[in-house]
């Protein structure tokens, strides 16, 4: 496989379930990130890994707690989720988020709907 | 801090018709980076096009071209006789280097392109 692929496709999940989504690139990158699309809304940063270690989370509310075990896979674990955390969740690499020039690839996303 | 505002929301334009889509953005920074990625309804985002704040010239890639114009802070996107595989939704970011921040896009709302055949 090539590039960043992220499964599930689709989830839904009752508000007391927990799931996992699951995050890997092909591209040999070294920085990760999950970001949230809302339905009218511009995407969120959510969390930034470079080299395994985490380097940004932007203010997310702790029913989502993010993994990355290595440079290549990276997950987002879900608890107790809201109704309003419905929503597309995207997976991103680059080379190193310190390399400003390195755009950043992404993966086709998670469709997450809370019941 | 910065932002990026796409103020078109939705665009409909009819094949082989011109379309510019237009991104204005705003930074403290001087030096700093402007992108446009796709998004078809597929949901993954596809990287376009990079633009570094010293680089003013204008780039054309096929039916593509873009506009930046840093004394209206704007960074617009044309595309050329369009065509319905266009249909997407189209981000313009930013990211300020003074962050080193390949980690910190800040992405407009998006703007909704469909092309009618």
């Amino acid at each position: 496989e090539t590039g960043v692929t992220q499964t599930p496709r689709h989830l839904v999940m009752g508000m007391t379930n927990k799931k996992s989504l699951k995050c890997e690139q092909h591209l040999g990158h070294n920085a990760m990130y999950w970001y949230k699309q809302s339905a009218k809304k511009p995407l969120e940063l959510m969390f930034v890994y470079n080299f395994k270690e985490q380097t940004e989370n932007n203010s997310v509310p702790s029913r989502f707690s993010p993994e990355c075990p290595n440079s290549s896979h990276l997950f987002l674990h879900l608890h107790t989720l809201q109704p309003e955390d419905s929503a597309l969740y995207l997976c991103a690499s680059s080379q190193d988020t310190r390399v400003v020039l390195g755009e950043q690839y992404f993966g086709p996303g998670t469709r997450l709907t809370v019941t | 801090a910065q932002k990026v505002t796409q103020a078109q929301t939705e665009i409909s334009v009819v094949e082989k018709e011109d379309v510019t889509l237009d991104c204005v953005y705003e930074t403290r920074d001087t030096t700093y980076y402007l992108f446009w990625y796709k998004q078809p309804p597929s949901g993954e985002l596809v990287f376009l096009i990079r633009r570094n704040s010293f680089d003013e010239q204008n780039e054309i890639s096929g039916r593509y071209s873009w506009n930046f114009q840093k004394s209206t802070s704007s960074f617009n996107f044309t595309i050329t006789a369009s065509q319905v595989v266009d249909s997407a939704v189209y981000f313009c970011a930013l990211s300020e280097a003074y962050e080193a921040s390949g980690s910190r896009l800040t992405f407009g709302e998006g703007t909704q392109l469909t092309v009618n055949p």
